[in-house]
């Protein structure tokens, strides 16, 4: 089964800073990878699907960056928000597996 | 289109009970996902069908568990004789083909 690592764990900022967090698995049989933000009492929402190395993807104040070769994936947030407070998910297929989640970063923005 | 949708949004159960949990997908996503998702874990897919056919089963889902999705629209997901470790939240998501899934808001199940 794929390990897909996501740290850290749980962040909490301050509004207004700017944060990043890490997607790690491993670098062979790559296909794609998704993240997904998901709020308390929502559904997860997709942000990004990259599929290359070397991918830059950008939604608002919210972009990530893809490396195949050494096996990770970042996202940043810049200005961050209380809005932005959720878990941050990636996920990448496996086999027969459609999607395999890591287990997620904990955002808390304080204002 | 509303989006993927799920009933119920809670469901509070006793040990040995069965439950059953709907999700309506977007019309067109001809493929459907069951995920579930406990404290502390990120999803783990247990199925998923494209159209009316179960094409994959995680080793995940038990004996207890069946899904289905008979006229390729909407999908139940039954668990007999709950187990407290039955609860969890229970995600369903909706694509066209493999691409990107759309996610429900989920069933939480408290088994107690």
């Amino acid at each position: 089964i794929l390990n897909v690592e996501q740290s850290p764990q749980s962040l909490h900022v301050q509004e207004g800073d700017s944060t990043n967090f890490t997607c790690s698995f491993p670098s062979s049989n790559f296909y794609a990878l998704h993240w997904y933000r998901w709020e308390t009492a929502k559904s997860p929402e997709a942000l990004f699907v990259m599929t290359l190395n070397g991918d830059e993807k950008k939604k608002g104040r919210i972009s990530a960056t893809l490396n195949t070769k050494e096996g990770y994936s970042y996202l940043y947030i810049k200005g961050s928000q209380p809005e932005d407070s959720a878990t941050y998910l990636c996920a990448l297929p496996s086999g027969n597996t459609p999607l395999v989640f890591g287990k997620g970063t904990r955002l808390s923005v304080i204002a | 289109d509303t989006g993927v949708s799920q009933d119920p949004r809670h469901k509070i159960t006793k040990r040995g009970q069965n439950v059953t949990f709907r999700c309506d997908p977007i019309s067109e996503h001809n493929r459907l996902y069951w995920y579930r998702q406990t404290l502390g874990q990120g999803p783990e897919f247990l199925t998923y069908f494209q159209n009316e056919a179960q094409l994959e089963k995680s080793r995940l889902l038990s004996d207890r568990f069946s899904a289905e999705r008979p006229k390729g629209s909407f999908s139940t997901l039954e668990i007999q004789r709950t187990e407290q470790g039955d609860s969890a939240m229970y995600l369903c998501a909706s694509s066209l083909g493999g691409q990107r899934n759309v996610f429900g808001p989920g069933t939480r199940l408290t088994v107690l």
